[in-house]
């Protein structure tokens, strides 16, 4: 256990719909990190904030936004959801900004149908 | 930006030991990290190396040549359960206070009895 939790674990929705992905880091960790996984590929990096502020952003769809609240946990919005849209969706989350060893949740896999 | 080649697969013997390679192209560096993926589990910090040389902590060991932009995963005694996919990363752009880890496509590393 990381001590990085997401909920839900699982997501089933309908094409158009739009979605909230939650994640609470590990006690301590300022940082976190928004991941998308597809089937059998690598992780590409969304986007990451550090204790409230967005700090680097990658590949993320306009569709996509996400933030971190005072509390430090970080909510990913998804809209206007397509099929491709379907993937295992991670948080991470680190002490520092610029850490290389990430703490990883155990994901949120959405289903777009 | 930075990529990082590593092979897709790789296969051993159960109590062999095993070498990931990853190579990286960059206009700068800043270290070498490696996370291990089990099948529909999250990824796991496994090492970082900063500088050169081997860096081990128990069976698994990591080593880094930046002279070579190249750096191995090394597993010993191989376990069953070390059957995963095993991704490298690093930091893009490297000395950025809005650097991201960007991860490689990763290796999957099949162990046979």
């Amino acid at each position: 256990d990381s001590g990085v939790t997401q909920t839900p674990k699982h997501l089933i929705t309908a094409t158009g719909q739009r979605v909230t992905l939650r994640c609470s880091p590990r006690s301590g960790d300022l940082s976190v990190y928004w991941y998308q996984q597809s089937l059998d590929q690598g992780l590409q990096f969304l986007i990451q904030y550090y204790n409230g502020e967005e700090r680097a952003k990658g590949n993320i769809l306009e569709r996509f936004s996400a933030q971190q609240f005072p509390d430090l946990h970080s909510e990913l919005n998804l809209s206007s959801l397509e099929l491709g849209d379907s993937a295992l969706y991670f948080c991470a989350s680190s002490v520092t900004a610029d850490s290389y060893e990430q703490y990883f949740g155990p994901g949120t896999r959405l289903t777009v149908t | 930006g930075q990529s990082l080649e590593q092979p897709s697969e790789v296969t051993a013997v159960e109590g062999a030991i095993v070498q990931i390679n990853c190579t990286y192209q960059t206009s700068g560096f800043y270290g070498l990290s490696w996370y291990q993926q089990h099948d529909g589990g999250a990824p796991t910090f496994l090492s970082y190396n900063a500088l050169d040389g081997l860096e081990e902590t128990g069976r698994f060991s990591s080593f880094l040549s930046r002279s070579d932009s190249y750096g191995y995963l090394l597993l010993q005694e191989l376990q069953m359960k070390d059957s995963a996919s095993y991704f490298c990363a690093v930091r893009d752009p490297p000395y950025s206070s809005a650097s991201k880890i960007i991860f490689g496509s990763g290796t999957r590393l099949s162990i046979r009895p």
